[in-house]
C-alpha cells in the first residue's frame, strides 16, 4: 500500500530536549516536505527537498533542521524545541513531475 | 497567554444539497491547482486537481474551476452527504523561479453536513 508513515504520532516534551520527528514514503517520490498545522493557519511549509541530498526552506524553517541522506527518509529535526512549536507536523511526498501530495497521518507534539 | 488563530470560513448545509467552497489564491505562475480534504485526527486526502491550461475538471461528485482572471478556485460538491463534513484546503502549486515545486496552501474552509 502506497503510504506515508510518521512516528511518532504523539510527543510531548519539554523545552530544549533535541527530538526527530521520523518520515518515510514507499513510492519513490523525488520531493518530500515538512509542515505544521496550527489553528486557523492552515498548513505552513517548514522545509522541503527535491531529491536526496536537496533541501531547502520553506516558509517557516526557524528553529528546524532536515536531511535527506535516502531517497524514501525525510527527518525533521529540533535541536532545542520550544513551546512556540507545539503544533501538529505532516509530512508529505510526491512525484517530481506531478504535484500531487501524498501526507503523512501526522505528529502532534506539545512542548511544555 | 492563549493564542488565537484566525476564524476558518465556515459553510454548513443540509445533506443532499449542493456545496460550493471558494478559494483564491496568489500566485498568476501557479500552473496546478489541488483540492484536498482533511477530516479530524487525519492528514490531509487529495480530492481533485486541475492544471491552469484548464477551467473545469470533473470528478465522482466533485467539480473543479479554476477562474485565472481572478485568481480564483472553487470546488462543488454535488449532493452533500454527512461523511464530506471536514475542512477542505486549496493549494497551488508554484512554477518557475526558486518556489518551483513548492505547494502552498490556504487556510481551509470548514464544511459541515447536517443530516
Amino acid at each position: 500500500e502506497a503510504q506515508v508513515t510518521q512516528n511518532p504520532r504523539y510527543l510531548i516534551t519539554v523545552t530544549g530536549k533535541k527530538l526527530t520527528v521520523t518520515c518515510s514514503q514507499n513510492m519513490n517520490h523525488e520531493y518530500m516536505s515538512w509542515y505544521r498545522q496550527d489553528p486557523g493557519l492552515g498548513l505552513r511549509q517548514i522545509y522541503y527537498s527535491m531529491n536526496v541530498e536537496v533541501t531547502d526552506k520553506g516558509d517557516v524553517p526557524e528553529g528546524y533542521k532536515v536531511s535527506r541522506k535516502e531517497k524514501r527518509n525525510f527527518p525533521l529535526i529540533l535541536e532545542s524545541p520550544s513551546p512556540n512549536q507545539t503544533s501538529l507536523y505532516f509530512c508529505a511526498s510526491r512525484r517530481q513531475e506531478g504535484a500531487r501530495a501524498f501526507f503523512g497521518q501526522g505528529t502532534r507534539l506539545t512542548v511544555v | 497567554g492563549e493564542s488565537v488563530g484566525l476564524h476558518l470560513p465556515t459553510l454548513s448545509v443540509q445533506e443532499g444539497d449542493n456545496s460550493i467552497i471558494n478559494c483564491a489564491y496568489s500566485n498568476s505562475a501557479s500552473d496546478y491547482f489541488i483540492w484536498y480534504k482533511q477530516e479530524s485526527g487525519k492528514g490531509p486526502q487529495f480530492i481533485i486537481d486541475i492544471r491552469s491550461n484548464m477551467d473545469k475538471r470533473q470528478g465522482q461528485r466533485v467539480t473543479v474551476l479554476l477562474n485565472k482572471t481572478v485568481k480564483h478556485l472553487s470546488l462543488q460538491i454535488a449532493a452533500t452527504q454527512p461523511g464530506d463534513s471536514a475542512v477542505y484546503f486549496c493549494a497551488e502549486n508554484m512554477a518557475g523561479g526558486t518556489s518551483y515545486g513548492k505547494l502552498t496552501f490556504g487556510q481551509g474552509t470548514i464544511l459541515t453536513v447536517h443530516p
